[in-house]
């Protein structure tokens, strides 16, 4: 059975902490890694997709590295702030049009 | 910006009886997929469709589930005799070329109550 294992569960930080979430997987052949973002009630919406061992992505404070070999990938939240409280996924696809394989989520509130 | 979107937000039927669920997909997008979570669980998947057919089915995904894209734009999921324990909120989702290389976009959401 497949299984991706995010942690923390949860995390409360204040508003210009920088904070740092972790997806765990079995290493084994994959094609990509995702991130979501998902707020309460709005869609999850995708942060990165990774594919490659030692992949680095960036979008503004938020950025995700990837470890193929030892299975797991980090998220880093530079300087929190309040409007990044969201739950954030992680999810693994085994084939180019599968199914997503999703983490339990981290939810991180950002007190002001 | 094109987005994925879901109707109804919200539904409540009684136990037993049939629920359809509706998605408009982004257009250009060729992967369509429903996905589910139950209240304090994984977001867990049901079915992938591609080219006008089942591409993959999850274990949950029984004779109870079906999926149809009738008119080349809607995406619906029918629950044909629901059960308490199909309460959830369902996901649909469409990729351009596939989760295996591209993101996925999803709707907001149904959330279904089986009373």
């Amino acid at each position: 059975i497949l299984n991706v294992e995010q942690s923390p569960q949860s995390l409360h930080v204040q508003e210009g902490d920088s904070t740092n979430f972790t997806c765990s997987f079995p290493s084994s052949n994959f094609y990509a890694l995702h991130w979501y973002r998902w707020e309460t009630a709005k869609s999850p919406e995708a942060l990165f997709v990774m594919t490659l061992n030692g992949d680095e992505k960036k979008k503004g404070r938020i950025s995700a590295t990837l470890n193929t070999k030892e299975g797991y990938s980090y998220l880093y939240i530079k300087g929190s702030q309040p409007e990044d409280s969201a739950t954030y996924l992680c999810a693994l696809s085994y084939n180019q049009g599968g199914k997503l394989i999703f983490g339990q989520g981290t939810e991180l509130s950002v007190k002001p | 910006e094109p987005e994925v979107t879901q109707t109804p937000s919200h539904q409540v039927t009684q136990m037993g009886q049939e629920v359809i669920l509706r998605c408009v997909p982004i257009s250009n997008h060729l992967y369509f997929y429903w996905y589910r979570q139950i209240l304090g669980q994984k977001v867990e998947f049901l079915v992938s469709f591609y080219n006008n057919e089942i591409s993959e089915k999850s274990e949950i995904f029984d004779d109870q589930f079906s999926v149809e894209r009738p008119d080349g734009s809607n995406f619906t999921l029918k629950i044909r005799s629901t059960k308490l324990e199909d309460s959830a909120m369902y996901f649909c989702a469409s990729s351009e070329v596939g989760t295996g290389i591209a993101e996925a976009f999803f709707g907001q959401g149904t959330r279904l109550t089986v009373v």
